[in-house]
C-alpha cells in the first residue's frame, strides 16, 4: 500500500548543479501535481499533468521542468539551482473527480548552497 | 476566480480549549471543500471533507460543515490534545477549474499542555 513515493528525501546541491526529484504513485491516479512549500508558507503549485504525455505549467514553473512518460511516474527536473529554490517539494497524485481527495508524498527536503 | 481564505495563525490553544479555525471559499460552482492536516516534517493527509452543501465532514473528533449560503467550511474540535498541533489547511476543488485544488494558505496550531 505504497501510495506515492518520493525520493530522495533530503539533499544538499549547489548552486548551478542539477537533479530529478522523484515522484511514482501506484494508484493508478490520472493527475499529479508538484508543489513548493517554503518554511512557514503554503502549497505553490509548480507544474501538474492530466494524464501519461501531458503536462502545464503551474504558478511558479521557472527553473523546473517535467516530464509524464507513464501514468505512473512524474519527476521534476531542476536546472541550474539557485538558493531560492532551496524548499520543501511535495508531490501529489489524485482521481479526476471533484470529490476525491490527493494524496500527498512525504516531501524531499532541498537545500541549495 | 476560485479561492480560498484562511484565518491567519498561529492559533495558541490550551489543551481541552475548543478550536475554531475558519475557511471560507469564493467559487463559481459547486465545489468539494477539504481539511488537510500537516504535521511537524510531513506531508499533507486528509483530515476530512464533503461533497455537497450541508455535508459534514468528521474525523479525530474534528468536524466541518459545508455551508453554501456564507460559503464557509469552519474546522472545529471540541477538545483539542497537544497531539493537534500541526498546520492545518482548507481547500476546494471544481470541475471548473480543471480539477485543480485550491490552496488556503495553511494555519498553525499550537497546543500548549
Amino acid at each position: 500500500n505504497a501510495g506515492v513515493t518520493q525520493t530522495p528525501k533530503f539533499r544538499i546541491l549547489k548552486i548551478g548543479q542539477s537533479m530529478t526529484l522523484q515522484c511514482t504513485q501506484d494508484m493508478n491516479h490520472n493527475y499529479m501535481y508538484w508543489y513548493r512549500q517554503d518554511p512557514g508558507m503554503g502549497l505553490k503549485l509548480i507544474y501538474y499533468s492530466v494524464g501519461a504525455g501531458i503536462t502545464d505549467k503551474g504558478e511558479v514553473p521557472n527553473g523546473y521542468n517535467v516530464s509524464r512518460s507513464t501514468t505512473e511516474d512524474f519527476p521534476l527536473r531542476l536546472e541550474l539551482a539557485a538558493p531560492s529554490q532551496t524548499s520543501v517539494y511535495f508531490c501529489a497524485s489524485r482521481s479526476p473527480d471533484r470529490a476525491t481527495e490527493a494524496f500527498f508524498g512525504q516531501g524531499t527536503r532541498l537545500t541549495v548552497v | 476566480g476560485d479561492s480560498v481564505t484562511q484565518m491567519e495563525g498561529p492559533v495558541t490553544l490550551s489543551e481541552e480549549a475548543f478550536l475554531t479555525i475558519n475557511c471560507t471559499y469564493t467559487a463559481t460552482g459547486y465545489p468539494s471543500l477539504f481539511w488537510y492536516v500537516q504535521y511537524p516534517g510531513e506531508g499533507l493527509q486528509l483530515l476530512l471533507k464533503a461533497t455537497k452543501a450541508d455535508d459534514k465532514g468528521s474525523n479525530k473528533g474534528f468536524e466541518a460543515t459545508y455551508r453554501k449560503e456564507t460559503t464557509s467550511f469552519h474546522l472545529e474540535k471540541g477538545s483539542v490534545q497537544v497531539s493537534d498541533s500541526a498546520v492545518y489547511f482548507c481547500a476546494l476543488s471544481i470541475r471548473d477549474s480543471n480539477y485543480q485544488l485550491i490552496w488556503g494558505a495553511g494555519t498553525k496550531l499550537i497546543i500548549k499542555p
